[in-house]
């Protein structure tokens, strides 16, 4: 079975900076192309980017309220993906998931949580 | 970007009822492959995303039969023929095609 585990998430004051990690097993993570999907409280989804294969360049895209703070990365050998989180606003707190992408998001962690407050 | 907007936002539904979910989208979403990536997922209450149908209208492994994804271009659905108790949460939409945009949600309720 697929599983995704984040960890990371806690409270930073605004303009902090954080990391999550998203540990990945029960497929083969190097041919996966992952997301991050985050979701306010009581919000909506809205994913803010992905990265992509090896073999598909390992390019990274990025939804515009995040570009230029959060970077994508990922550690093939430890199956592993992480999201940066650089000059935190108070809007960017919520649950963050990572997700595969299989034909859109297919499967998702069960996120964490990141309170950016003073 | 590609705005997605679903309809209603609240549903209110009798156990054994059917359900209907509309999902447009700003954009037609059919992909230079051919493909339409549009994909309806469910989220209960405390849990994550699950998905239910990818590219309009393939079911995924493990969805109850009585889900089913139909449309085309900009305009699509999702129906549950008849609502069990299991199935109160929030229904999104999200196309796949231009980067990645969910719809707002729709709350399904029992009435």
């Amino acid at each position: 079975d697929v599983q995704l585990l984040e960890s990371g998430g806690g409270l930073v004051k605004p303009g902090g900076s954080l990391r999550l990690s998203c540990a990945a097993s029960g497929f083969t993570f190097i041919y996966a192309w992952m997301s991050w999907v985050r979701q306010a409280p009581g919000k909506g989804l809205e994913w803010i980017g992905r990265i992509k294969s090896k073999t598909a360049g390992e390019t990274t895209d990025y939804a515009a309220p995040v570009k230029g703070r959060f970077t994508i990365s990922r550690d093939d050998s430890e199956n592993t993906l992480y999201l940066q989180m650089n000059s935190l606003e108070i809007e960017d707190t919520a649950v963050y998931y990572c997700a595969t992408e299989n034909n859109g998001i297919e499967h998702w962690g069960q996120g964490t949580l990141v309170t950016v407050s003073s | 970007d590609v705005v997605m907007t679903q309809s209603p936002l609240s549903l209110p539904v009798t156990l054994g009822q059917p359900a209907s979910i509309s999902c447009r989208s700003s954009q037609s979403l059919v992909y230079s492959d051919g493909n339409t990536y549009l994909n309806w997922f469910q989220q209960r209450p405390g849990q994550s995303p699950r998905r239910l149908i990818y590219k309009v209208s393939n079911r995924d492994s493990g969805v109850p039969d009585r889900f089913s994804g139909s449309g085309s271009g900009t305009d699509f659905t999702l129906k549950i023929s008849r609502v069990e108790a299991e199935d109160v949460g929030v229904y999104y939409c999200m196309q796949g095609t231009y980067w990645i945009t969910f719809g707002q949600g729709t709350r399904l309720e029992i009435k």
